[in-house]
């Protein structure tokens, strides 16, 4: 079956570094998405990565592991307003995403 | 330009009512996609259209049916609503059907007593 799994909640300090893991099983594989979605608001896209490796843009990055089926979002200088649910999703043979249920992360001060 | 919009954005139904939850885009996207999200779970993937006039059917399509008779609409319709279809349901639209990000409407709000 298809699966994707992910923490449910994390609390990090503002201003510090929090590490966001996701692990996949799709039928084939498409590419793994990263989403951020802020409470009562649409999910908005954050980063997309196929290959193997380290995707850095701007205070966010993202991991890929294929062989692994292992990927992290990393988001630096954590600021209040990253207080959200971040959201990962692989796609599978069919272009279809399969949608994990989210990792809420709350920031403190 | 408004990207994808949907309406309502929140309706009380009750149960046996039909309903329908409009979906619009303006960003001339080929594929469009239906999700709901229930809390603990990860969105879900209702119907979906590839390009205009043709549709597929997603991980949990009973009870949903939809239609895309232009390239900007992909309308949701309730049938008979259920009260187990009371979610937040989001309409979803990509350049095409591979790997193409896919953007969100800000969602509707239903509750079917």
């Amino acid at each position: 079956g298809q699966n994707i799994d992910q923490p449910t909640e994390m609390t990090a300090t503002e201003g510090a570094i929090v590490q966001i893991n996701c692990t996949y099983q799709t039928s084939g594989f498409n590419g793994l998405f990263w989403y951020q979605q802020h409470a009562g608001e649409a999910p908005t896209f954050l980063s997309y990565n196929v290959l193997d490796g380290l995707e850095e843009k701007g205070r966010f990055s993202s991991f890929l592991s294929r062989s692994k089926g292992y990927s992290y979002l990393l988001l630096k200088e954590l600021q209040m307003k990253d207080s959200a649910s971040y959201l990962c999703a692989g796609m599978d043979s069919n272009y279809q995403l399969i949608w994990g249920a989210g990792t809420k992360l709350i920031i403190k001060p | 330009i408004a990207g994808i919009t949907q309406a309502p954005t929140s309706q009380i139904l009750a149960a046996g009512r039909r309903m329908t939850l409009r979906c619009t885009q303006d960003m001339r996207h080929n594929a469009m996609y239906w999700y709901r999200q229930d809390l603990g779970l990860g969105l879900r993937l209702i119907h979906y259209s590839n390009t205009a006039g043709t549709t597929g059917k997603g991980e949990v399509p009973d009870g949903y049916s939809v239609s895309r008779a232009n390239t900007d609409d992909f309308p949701l319709t309730l049938a008979s609503a259920v009260p187990s279809q009371t979610s937040v349901y989001f309409c979803a639209s990509s350049g095409g059907p591979g790997t193409d990000t896919q953007y969100f409407g800000p969602g509707t709000r239903l509750t079917v007593l």
